[in-house]
């Protein structure tokens, strides 16, 4: 069955410091992979998405992701975090067919120190 | 207004009432879903419907029943529902489907005593 992992549940970066939050997925074949934010009380913020073509994608507030496919990987950095990072990160995917699932990692909370 | 706006933003109800969840999106999109956050566990995917056509319904208890009138709205009725229903419930829509973006309201907070 398909499935994304986020190893980790909880990350705390000082202020300034670079992030990365990984994400692996369980797939037969390349899906399209997303990352999603959400600051509490808020619903999620599209951060970023790879469909195809290179395999580091640029998104909004100076986030990137890569995409490994030997690692089965898609994981999010950022080389200088920012108080206002702090909220919830979940990865996801959806599969290459009509269907409408959009599987999502249980989340990475980040905690920014200042 | 624009996006996807949700009400109420919390609601409190016994076991016993009966009520509603309103989604509405601004964005001309043709694809319109439930989830359900609970906490420590990842985003359930309830219900999908496409131009008002239910086409995922994932194993969702019947006291949980949605209602698309029409591209615009999308509803949840609730009845009868147990302590272990309370969550945070998101409302999204895409342009089609599940390949596409998918754009997030900010919830309904449920309580259920």
């Amino acid at each position: 069955a398909q499935s994304v992992t986020q190893p980790d549940i909880h990350i705390t970066v000082s202020e300034g410091a670079s992030l990365e939050l990984r994400c692996n997925y369980s797939y037969g074949a390349t899906p399209y992979l997303f990352w999603y934010v959400q600051s509490p009380g808020q619903g999620l913020q599209l951060l970023l998405k790879y469909f195809s073509g290179d395999t580091l994608v640029q998104g909004i507030k100076g986030f990137e992701a890569e995409f490994k496919r030997s690692q089965s990987s898609f994981n999010l950095r950022k080389p200088s975090v920012h108080w206002s990072d702090a909220a919830e990160y979940f990865c996801a995917v959806a599969l290459m067919d009509s269907s409408y699932k959009l599987i999502f990692g249980s989340g990475t909370r980040l905690l920014v120190r200042p | 207004e624009t996006g996807v706006t949700q009400t109420p933003r919390h609601l409190v109800m016994g076991m016993t009432n009966k009520k509603s969840l309103k989604c509405e999106q601004h964005l001309g999109h043709n694809a319109m879903y439930w989830y359900k956050q609970s906490a420590k566990k990842p985003l359930e995917l309830m219900f999908v419907y496409s131009l008002e056509e239910r086409v995922e319904n994932n194993s969702v208890p019947s006291r949980f029943s949605p209602e698309c009138p029409n591209s615009s709205h999308l509803f949840l009725h609730l009845h009868t529902l147990q302590p272990e229903d309370s969550a945070l419930y998101l409302c999204a829509s895409s342009p089609r489907q599940a390949q596409d973006t998918q754009y997030f309201g900010p919830g309904t907070r449920l309580t259920v005593l």
